[in-house]
């Protein structure tokens, strides 16, 4: 089945500082979807990205579907409180019910 | 505009009693999802439900656990006899009819069985 190993798992850095964090998939894929859960609530949708080599930005958020269309990177820059919470890489399967496949996520605390 | 809601946000139930989930998808949404978070980890795929069918109960257990969307009012996932490892938070998403189409999700139920 499908499978997305999503790194690192945890991230501790201060207010200021950039975030890298990145997923990978066994598969092909033609969709990565980038989500954020803050504690307690569901995720929200944050960059969608349909086709390899695209580069996306969402404010202070830039993320990219890789050219093997196997792995997909979100950095965030000059981090601030609020960006604390559970990043998610997702693909969406094809050919029918379009469900959502999640890495493991990757939490993120920010230091003021 | 409301978005996807869910309720309850909380429920505890007892090992072998009955738990109700409902999801009311966002105005206008047809398709509805339903996911289930374990602690530390990401969203599985339960089952995708269009009015008054299921399209795709793939991740969904094959004993106890049920769904339906019908035709008027809201997605209900049921579990039956609920055990400890049935505790977790259950997610709704939905989303409209075109391809592509963003799922956006409820703000989940967290099942506590005790």
């Amino acid at each position: 089945g499908q499978q997305l190993n999503q790194s690192p798992q945890s991230m501790f850095i201060q207010e200021g500082e950039d975030v890298s964090m990145n997923c990978t998939s066994s598969s092909i894929f033609n969709t990565w979807l980038w989500y954020k859960q803050d504690p307690g609530e569901g995720p929200v949708l944050l960059i969608a990205l349909y086709k390899a080599g695209e580069l996306t930005s969402n404010g202070r958020l830039t993320a990219q579907f890789g050219i093997t269309r196997k792995d997909s990177f979100l950095n965030i820059s000059a981090s601030i409180p609020s960006d604390v919470g559970i990043y998610f890489c997702a693909e969406r399967t094809q050919g029918g019910s379009e469900k959502l496949v999640f890495g493991k996520g990757t939490k993120l605390t920010v230091n003021p | 505009n409301a978005g996807v809601m869910q309720n309850p946000r909380h429920l505890v139930r007892r090992r072998g009693q009955e738990a109700r989930l409902r999801c009311s998808p966002m105005k206008g949404h047809s398709h509805v999802y339903w996911y289930r978070q374990l602690p530390e980890e990401g969203l599985k795929f339960m089952v995708y439900l269009q009015k008054e069918n299921i399209i795709d109960e793939s991740g969904m257990p094959k004993e106890r656990f049920s769904a339906e969307f019908p035709k008027e009012g809201p997605s209900i996932l049921r579990i039956q006899q609920v055990v400890r490892g049935d505790s977790a938070a259950y997610f709704c998403a939905s989303s409209g009819l075109a391809v592509k189409e963003t799922q956006y999700f409820g703000p989940g139920t967290r099942l506590l069985v005790l």
